[in-house]
């Protein structure tokens, strides 16, 4: 059963710190995006790549937000330094992107998250 | 720009009853639109999607929805509620993007759903 892997589940960290989190696409799947939800401000894209290039950041505070894929199985989300009100659940979702709209799946299959608390 | 809008932040029903989860639309061009589950602690999954064709969609679960051109509203439905089904519930559509093809999508508030006994 094909799914996203996203480690760790849980994080609680002191303001400041680095926080790394990680996640690992769908086999196979070549777009990835990083989401956070909050209750206040409901689902947020952050970015989100296509073969492992960036396509779209705009939603990322880029003072202290950073997202990468080193290679197409790990796509990870950085946070130097964390602050309270970057507390969240994190979300990655991958997908297939086929080059015609008509046939492309468009489906995302998403993570369990990543919760984060920083005190 | 592209925007979805779910007007209610809570749907009771009681099980068995018919469920409406609304939403509405506002995107150029045709629209590309779809509908997610969050359980409790999980992340969304998908349920149906609308790309062209046929105005009712069926998807997982038992549920469908509804797209309307000229109210530009994708409603979900289920004609008999569970227990099981509640959650909350997105609506989104795509956007457009830099190149052709799957691109972010735009994803409403939510809407909670609850199925009483």
């Amino acid at each position: 059963d094909a799914r996203v892997t996203q480690t760790p589940r849980h994080k609680v960290t002191e303001m400041g710190q680095e926080v790394t989190m990680r996640c690992q696409p769908i086999l196979g799947h070549n777009t990835v995006f990083w989401y956070r939800q909050t209750m206040m401000q409901g689902l947020e894209l952050l970015a989100y790549f296509r073969n492992r290039a960036p396509l779209d950041d705009s939603g990322m505070p880029k003072d202290r937000f950073s997202a990468e894929m080193p290679d197409a199985t790990l796509a990870t989300l950085k946070i130097q330094p964390s602050e309270p009100r970057d507390s969240a659940v994190y979300f990655c979702a991958s997908g297939s992107h086929l080059p015609t709209r008509a046939l492309a799946k468009n489906i995302q299959y998403f993570g369990a998250g990543t919760r984060l608390s920083v005190l | 720009a592209q925007s979805v809008a779910q007007p209610e932040d809570q749907v009771n029903v009681a099980e068995g009853n018919p469920l409406t989860v609304k939403c509405t639309y506002s995107v150029s061009g045709n629209p590309y639109l779809f509908w997610y589950v969050q359980y409790p602690n999980r992340g969304l999954q998908f349920l149906l999607k609308y790309i062209t064709g046929d105005n009712l969609v069926k998807g997982s679960y038992g549920f469908e929805a509804e797209f309307n051109k000229s109210q530009t509203s994708f409603h979900l439905k289920k004609p008999s509620a569970l227990v099981s089904d509640s959650a909350l519930y997105f609506c989104a559509v795509e956007a457009a993007g830099p190149d052709t093809g799957f691109q972010k999508l735009v994803f409403g508030t939510g809407t909670r759903l609850l199925v009483s006994p």
